[in-house]
């Protein structure tokens, strides 16, 4: 990976549970984003939190930022089967380079 | 608003041939991204440019790889020869300008397989 590491690598839940993905990264960042991707499409920004935040909430969705232990969470309360997807992090080092890591498969069953 | 254009969509090529993908991004963005996407793995930045001019290409095997954004604005990635390690997605993304953080946003990607 070149940066982000996600975990779980798959979630399978039933609608209305919550979901919990969590990544890791290894070097300083500026600020740590979210991305969405449906099969087959592009990716969808969901949330972005700078590096001195430590929590940032968008509707359904609670990100939890700690850079001291390079790790950040995403949690999606009451799961809908519209959320199935794949969600990416991506940490910004500066110049909005972007470092993506390798994904959760969340899979919401209704 | 609208969003970043990719095109074609799929292509299928046999190894050795050359292939030319296609974006258009969003109006009034100034800095432009290609990734690569492989089969089960997250997109890796393979070029950014900031209006016409390359920012970043460390990723880009330029042996094979080359793209260009001659106008600031339409950029187009080009792959000579192709091998078949290139099957993947290839994403174009905008923003609005690059030297702050902000948000990315994708297009739908050309799905490449090189057989």
């Amino acid at each position: 990976s070149q940066q982000g590491e996600e975990d779980p690598q798959a979630l399978s839940i039933q609608e209305g549970e919550n979901a919990t993905m969590n990544c890791s990264y290894k070097t300083s960042i500026n600020n740590l984003q979210w991305y969405r991707q449906n099969s087959g499409r592009g990716l969808v920004h969901l949330i972005l939190i700078r590096s001195n935040e430590r929590e940032k909430h968008s509707g359904r969705l609670r990100v939890t930022l700690d850079t001291s232990k390079k790790s950040s969470s995403l949690l999606i309360t009451a799961s809908r089967a519209a959320d199935t997807a794949s969600y990416f992090c991506a940490t910004d080092r500066g110049f909005n380079k972007f470092y993506f890591g390798s994904g959760t498969k969340l899979n919401v069953k209704p | 608003e609208a969003g970043v254009a990719q095109s074609p969509r799929y292509k299928i090529i046999e190894k050795r041939q050359s292939v030319a993908f296609w974006c258009n991004p969003i109006s009034g963005h100034a800095t432009l991204y290609w990734y690569q996407q492989i089969l089960g793995q997250g997109p890796k930045l393979l070029i950014q440019f900031q209006n016409n001019g390359v920012v970043d290409d460390s990723q880009l095997p330029k042996d094979r790889f080359s793209a260009e954004r001659l106008k600031g604005v339409d950029s187009t990635l080009k792959i000579q020869p192709a091998k078949l390690e290139d099957s993947a997605v290839y994403l174009c993304a905008s923003s609005l300008d690059g030297l702050k953080e902000e948000t990315q946003y994708f297009g739908p990607g050309t799905r490449l397989l090189v057989l």
